[in-house]
């Protein structure tokens, strides 16, 4: 019940495209899905969060897609670039993380 | 501006040694959150304190761990007797306004990390 599933691992995005990241949760209780970018050596930085109440939140090329009766959110990444390469995790309710996705961009 | 501040950066400790990592939150913030990150791998939450209080300490070992935030002065990450399975990266983020599973969430923000390697 305490968890978050995330995926894929690792992906790799020629530049331009749009990478997606999907997560799953099991329990109903969590009320606040972040995600965060962290770089090798650096702490995490939340990129955007989304409350279950809304279905999608963009904040610049950075959107989050929510689906509650699925129990499963997503983030996706407008025209990448590569400086976007990075980990990118989910959480819920900021105690619980996902493993971690590591994404390269593509120059 | 200062960000949330942690050092050591680095530390190494020889098995059974005391380890003690140190976490300044933002200014104004007095909710502070440890986590520890393997290699490969995602956070795995501590700790959860306010000023003088521990709120949630669900993720933290039951031995050799243990956390303050006094009054007064940093945020303490305490490991007695360290082992080899202590090393890694703990990082500890602070917040203006903190939250049970149920609530209002405010924006945390991550110091830069403590990397602890037990010889």
């Amino acid at each position: 019940q305490q968890q978050v599933k995330q995926s894929p691992q690792s992906l790799i995005v020629q530049k331009g495209g749009i990478p997606i990241i999907n997560c799953a949760y099991e329990n109903t209780a969590f009320d606040y899905f972040p995600w965060y970018q962290q770089f090798p050596g650096k702490g995490p930085a939340l990129l955007i969060a989304i409350r279950p109440d809304v279905s999608e939140k963009k904040e610049g090329r950075f959107t989050i897609s929510f689906n509650k009766s699925a129990k499963q959110f997503s983030l996706h990444i407008m025209d990448s670039q590569p400086g976007d390469s990075a980990t990118y995790f989910c959480a819920a309710n900021r105690i619980i993380f996902g493993k971690g996705t590591r994404l390269h961009i593509l120059p | 501006n200062a960000g949330v501040m942690q050092n050591p950066r680095h530390l190494v400790r020889r098995r059974g040694q005391e380890a003690r990592l140190r976490c300044s939150p933002m200014k104004g913030h007095s909710h502070v959150y440890w986590y520890r990150q393997l290699p490969e791998e995602g956070l795995k939450f501590m700790v959860y304190l306010q000023k003088e209080n521990i709120i949630d300490e669900s993720g933290m070992p039951k031995e050799r761990f243990s956390a303050e935030f006094p009054k007064e002065g940093p945020s303490i990450l305490r490991i007695q007797q360290v082992v080899r399975g202590d090393s890694a990266a703990y990082f500890c983020a602070s917040s203006l306004i903190g939250t049970g599973t149920s609530g209002l969430s405010y924006e945390q923000y991550f110091g830069p990390g403590t990397r602890l390697t037990v010889t």
